[in-house]
């Protein structure tokens, strides 16, 4: 089932920060982040494992709540170049993916 | 280090027309993955494939086909197209497989069925 994003859509002003939620039904063993501008590839941000191990770059940051299969992604002193579309991908030890239909984010000057 | 690479970048084809899309992965990468991203519905997952075989499989109909060779590139074939097939088509390649490691995602093939 495919994981809930929220918000859909967010607009923040430079500097401003930003929480993006994503929930799942079902156990989860990963969850990763990724961002996607417009015309372009989804670019990995995290990735977030059971068990705490957390792996990302940039400054975002994220948490993984196991037990309420809930995930966040923090984005702090937001910067233009964080504009764009951000999905959070569920997964399994199925060699699978299940991504949100994703949060478009807006930073404006 | 060279990324996904995915071709064509755009296509057109006509109803009930097959198209096959093509997929290079990361060198040293054995896992492919396939999504289908249209407007508002986010990724669907069509198939992965891991040293030429398919582990998973998305709920798409029996149109929407793969298969990997040895050197881990990957096909995607859809046959009859419909309309509602016209959407952007990405591949992603990881080392292990998806949801077990970061996937590298290609720019896609902008399928459009007329």
């Amino acid at each position: 089932q495919q994981p809930v994003q929220s918000p859909q859509a967010v607009i923040l002003r430079e500097g401003e920060d930003a929480v993006i939620n994503c929930s799942s039904s079902k156990a989860l063993y990963s969850v990763h982040w990724y961002r996607q501008k417009h015309g372009e590839a989804p670019v990995f941000l995290m990735i977030l494992l059971k068990g705490g191990e957390q792996k990302g770059h940039e400054k975002i940051s994220a948490s993984f709540n196991e037990k309420k299969q809930q995930s966040s992604l923090y984005l702090t002193a937001s910067q233009l170049s964080y504009s764009g579309t951000y999905f959070c991908g569920t997964g399994g030890s199925n060699y699978k993916l299940t991504f949100g239909k994703g949060t478009l984010l807006t930073v404006n000057p | 280090k060279a990324g996904v690479t995915q071709t064509p970048r755009y296509l057109i084809k006509t109803r009930g027309q097959q198209v096959t899309l093509s997929c290079s992965p990361i060198s040293g990468h054995r896992s492919v993955s396939w999504y289908q991203q249209t407007p508002g519905q986010g990724l669907q997952f069509l198939f992965e494939y891991f040293s030429e075989t398919q582990r998973n499989k998305g709920n798409f109909p029996g149109r929407f086909s793969g298969r990997q060779f040895s050197n881990s590139r990957s096909e995607m074939n859809v046959s009859t197209l419909e309309l509602g097939d016209s959407a952007l088509y990405l591949c992603a390649s990881s080392s292990s497989g998806q949801g077990l490691t970061e996937a590298f995602f290609g720019q896609g093939t902008r399928l459009t069925v007329v």
